[in-house]
């Protein structure tokens, strides 16, 4: 099975930073990874899909890029409605697999 | 407008069994792939199940032999079958579709979610 690993597994920030998350898999996926927000009690959101592309409806301030095994999800200015927990996954082979997640914390 | 609306969860002894359904509209559940995502109080997301447009399914080896997913197409809903439940298995348990734009579909990419039913296996 891929494993998926995040970096970091959680951070502080303010509104209007830069914020950066990074994701490895433990072998070459390609550009099979996906990103996804998840707010507490609810369900997760498909914000970016094959590393790059943003879902219909997403803000442009999220952005994804890398390719093989490191991949970046990249929130150009923090928003309060920003703070959440971000995963990522790989949909490159089955079993799909989930990186641990990265919470974003407002400081 | 996609909708995916999941039922059936609740509190179980362990070695019991239990259906979640997934009913769905705004898509046809033959024609897409589907699966199952669990994630267990405050960790991370797990994928269970797929079953492909063709019928083909696959299941993560934590539960392999033990559920079963299938679908109705006369009803538009989804089925998770789960049987000898252990307390690993306590979980919110999420129906999702696969993505497809256009003429590509991505079966691994989950762009619509239900919004969960929670299983718990306690005694």
């Amino acid at each position: 099975d891929i494993q998926m690993t995040q970096s970091p597994s959680s951070l502080s920030a303010s509104v209007g930073d830069r914020v950066t998350i990074a994701c490895r898999a433990s072998e070459t996926i390609s550009t099979s990874l996906d990103w996804y927000q998840q707010k507490p009690g609810k369900a997760p959101n498909l914000l970016i899909f094959a590393a790059s592309n943003l879902q219909t409806g997403v803000p442009s301030r999220f952005s994804g890029s890398g390719s093989g095994t490191d991949f970046t999800l990249t929130i150009s200015s923090l928003q309060p409605e920003d703070f959440a927990t971000y995963y990522c996954q790989q949909s490159y082979s089955i079993p799909f697999t989930f990186g641990p997640g990265t919470r974003v914390n407002i400081k | 407008e996609v909708q995916m609306v999941e039922s059936g969860g609740g509190l179980i002894q362990p070695g019991g069994s239990l259906r979640l359904s997934c009913a769905a509209s705004g898509f046809t559940v033959n024609n897409n792939s589907l699966s199952w995502v669990r994630q267990a109080p405050g960790k991370a997301l797990e994928w269970v199940s797929i079953i492909f447009p063709a019928g083909g399914t696959y299941y993560a080896d934590s539960v392999k032999g033990r559920f079963t997913i299938s679908r109705d197409h006369s009803k538009n809903t989804l089925y998770l079958q789960m049987n000898s439940l252990r307390a690993e298995d306590t979980a919110v348990y999420y129906c999702v579709k696969g993505y497809c734009s256009g003429h590509r579909c991505y079966s691994g990419t989950f762009d619509s979610w239900g919004q969960g039913t929670l299983v718990t296996v306690s005694s």
